[in-house]
Order: structure tokens, then C-alpha cells, then sequence
């Protein structure tokens, strides 16, 4: 049982290219949710997925589109690189979405980015 | 989303027990408390989780007040190992009646030899 995969694990962009950050989990689990982390600060929330088809955005969207056509994957783009978007990128899953929660979410082990 | 108030940072010494506050005085009735921790820069594990009883699990405690405005987690021995920035995390749902998860900036908890 893999768990949530993300990779690539380390990534250096320039300024303007545009990439796609993959994330899987292999725990048929409904609820998929990409965060980033800034040094010294906390997870911000940035798109999350209730299902396949379905997406909402978080509390730091912008520069980032997501798609989840498969319950299994749940990849996130960045359109155009900036510098900004250094970060660490982790994903997560959960398997409940509408019962309130009593369910943990398990990360991915993170994808470091540096856009130069 | 209910927000949650931690300190940012706790010292512990190793053996005691590690008591880790967290203030949610928004928090509605069919919201649950969560605490993740974040050690050094892996992605968070989850520590356990409540909704107005106290929980106890292999790793923690967990104790919610009645009026249920603030928790604790109680590692009760901290090792070394429990170095981490510690999350208490209220979960939400949208307007669309959908979970989502919001994290603050945690406390950094520092065990000392």
C-alpha cells in the first residue's frame, strides 16, 4: 500500500515555464487537497477535489489550476512559473467528504520547488 | 472554518509529559478537532482526533473542554522523536456541504534531553 505519491520530489523552474506536480493515492479515498508551505509558516490550502469531476478552490488558488478525472489522481499545474511559488507542495487524501469527519488525511512526503 | 489559536512555541523535557493547548472558540457543534504534527519537513501524520469526548490512542490524548472552545493534546512521554510542530485543526464544511481542511501555523514543540 503506496499511500499518497507525489513526485517529483525536487523541482527547479524558470520564471514562466509551466509544470505539473502529480499526486496519487491508492486508497480509493474520495477527498484529494493540494497545500503549499512557506518556511517558517503553516499549510495553506490551495485546490481541493471532493471526487472525480469535482473541484473547489482553497484559500490560495491563484497561479494553479487542478483536474480530477480519475478518483486515483489529482495532479496540480502551474501555469506560469514565478518566484512566488517557491515552496513545498504536499498533497493529501482522506476518504470522507459529506459525514462531518472522523477521518484522518494522510500526506505525501512533499515536492520541493524553487522557481529561479 | 472555525479558527484555531496555538502558541508557537513549547519546550518539553524529555520524559514528561508534553501538554500542547489549542483555543477554538468558533467551533460549531458537528465540528471535530484534529491534531497532525510535522516533524522536521515530511509531510503531517495524523495524531488523533475528537468531537466532545476525550480520546485517548497509542500516541496521545486528547481533551476537549465541554464547552468545547479549546483542547489539549497530552503526549504523555515525550521523546527526542516528538520534536515537531504540533497542528489543531478544526474541520469544516462549504456552503456546498463538503469537508475542508484549513491549517494554522501550529506550535513548534521542542523536547529537551
Amino acid at each position: 500500500n503506496a499511500g499518497v505519491t507525489q513526485t517529483p520530489k525536487f523541482q527547479v523552474l524558470k520564471t514562466g515555464q509551466s509544470m505539473t506536480l502529480q499526486c496519487a493515492q491508492d486508497m480509493n479515498h474520495e477527498y484529494m487537497s493540494w497545500y503549499r508551505q512557506d518556511p517558517g509558516m503553516g499549510l495553506r490550502l490551495i485546490h481541493y477535489s471532493v471526487g472525480a469531476g469535482i473541484t473547489d478552490q482553497g484559500e490560495v488558488p491563484n497561479g494553479y489550476n487542478v483536474s480530477r478525472s480519475t478518483t486515483e489522481d489529482f495532479p496540480l499545474r502551474l501555469l506560469s512559473a514565478a518566484p512566488s511559488q517557491t515552496s513545498v507542495y504536499f498533497c493529501a487524501s482522506s476518504y470522507s467528504r459529506r459525514t462531518g469527519g472522523n477521518t484522518e488525511a494522510f500526506f505525501g512526503q512533499g515536492t520541493r520547488l524553487t522557481v529561479v | 472554518d472555525a479558527k484555531t489559536t496555538q502558541p508557537t512555541s513549547m519546550d518539553c523535557a524529555e520524559g514528561r509529559a508534553a501538554n500542547l493547548p489549542c483555543n477554538h472558540s468558533t467551533i460549531s457543534g458537528n465540528e471535530y478537532v484534529y491534531w497532525y504534527r510535522q516533524i522536521h519537513s515530511q509531510g503531517p501524520q495524523y495524531i488523533i482526533h475528537g468531537l466532545k469526548n476525550n480520546e485517548t490512542n497509542e500516541m496521545a490524548s486528547l481533551i476537549i473542554t465541554e464547552d468545547r472552545k479549546s483542547s489539549t493534546l497530552i503526549l504523555p512521554h515525550a521523546t527526542l522523536r516528538d520534536t515537531a510542530v504540533y497542528y489543531c485543526i478544526v474541520r469544516g464544511v462549504n456552503s456546498g456541504g463538503y469537508q475542508k481542511v484549513t491549517f494554522g501555523t501550529g506550535t513548534k514543540l521542542q523536547v529537551i534531553p
